[in-house]
């Protein structure tokens, strides 16, 4: 089964400044995506950002990047230039990609809270 | 289309009641499906719909759960008997999926803001 390890159960970071929140997963697939989600306080799930594994590139939404290393099961992000409204609850999250019936489920981590201090 | 929609946002009840949630996917997907969160946890898989065809179901989701998708389009999830350990958030998410031959990078979930159940 896989998993989803996210270690750092807090991170807080100054506005501007650039934070980087670390996940680690175990599979035994080799194809698969790799998701960030944000969820504000009691506020609804939204995507930030999604890797493919096969992708070598890293992939960047605006300032968001990641920084996936498919042989250390790793898949760490960055935030560069923090804002207020970046205080969220962030988890990582895996979705096999192999087809079949199952593969659209998600598995998430346990999260990470940040906060970002003006 | 507004999202993906749930009611009621906040439930309290006493324990041996029965509640229902009411899921409202964006309309052209066919994917739904339902998780359930913990306080200060990440969600967990509880069942999913392709259409009005349940496909899988978690060990998380025991006999006193129920969930239906009677037309593909909303959804519903019943607990009979509330335990106080059913006390969580309901989070219910739905996609599209493209099927066979398509990129299957498209389905990316979009999720609805919960429906929060305290069993007291």
């Amino acid at each position: 089964a896989q998993t989803v390890t996210q270690s750092q159960p807090e991170m807080s970071v100054q506005e501007a400044e650039t934070v980087t929140l670390s996940c680690t997963y175990d599979t035994s697939e080799s194809d698969y995506y790799l998701f960030w989600y944000k969820q504000p306080p009691s506020r609804q799930m939204i995507l930030v950002i999604r890797q493919e594994a096969y992708k070598q590139q890293n992939a960047t939404e605006n300032r968001f990047s990641v920084n996936f290393q498919k042989a250390a099961k790793s898949f760490s992000l960055k935030i560069s230039d923090s804002q207020l409204g970046d205080a969220a609850m962030y988890f990582c999250a895996y979705r096999r990609n192999a087809g079949g019936t199952s593969y659209g489920k998600l598995t998430f981590g346990q999260g990470t809270i940040l906060t970002v201090h003006p | 289309d507004t999202g993906v929609s749930q009611d009621p946002r906040h439930k309290i009840t006493k324990r041996g009641q029965n509640v229902t949630f009411r899921c409202d996917p964006i309309s052209e997907h066919n994917r739904l499906y339902w998780y359930r969160q913990t306080l200060g946890q990440g969600p967990e898989f509880l069942t999913y719909f392709q259409n009005e065809a349940q496909l899988e179901k978690s060990r998380l989701l025991s006999d006193r759960f129920s969930a239906e998708r009677p037309k593909g389009s909303f959804s519903t999830l019943e607990i009979q008997r509330t335990e106080q350990g059913d006390s969580a958030m309901y989070l219910c998410a739905s996609s599209l999926d493209h099927g066979r031959g398509i990129p299957s990078g498209a389905n990316v979930l979009t999720f609805g803001a919960g429906s929060r159940l305290t069993v007291l």
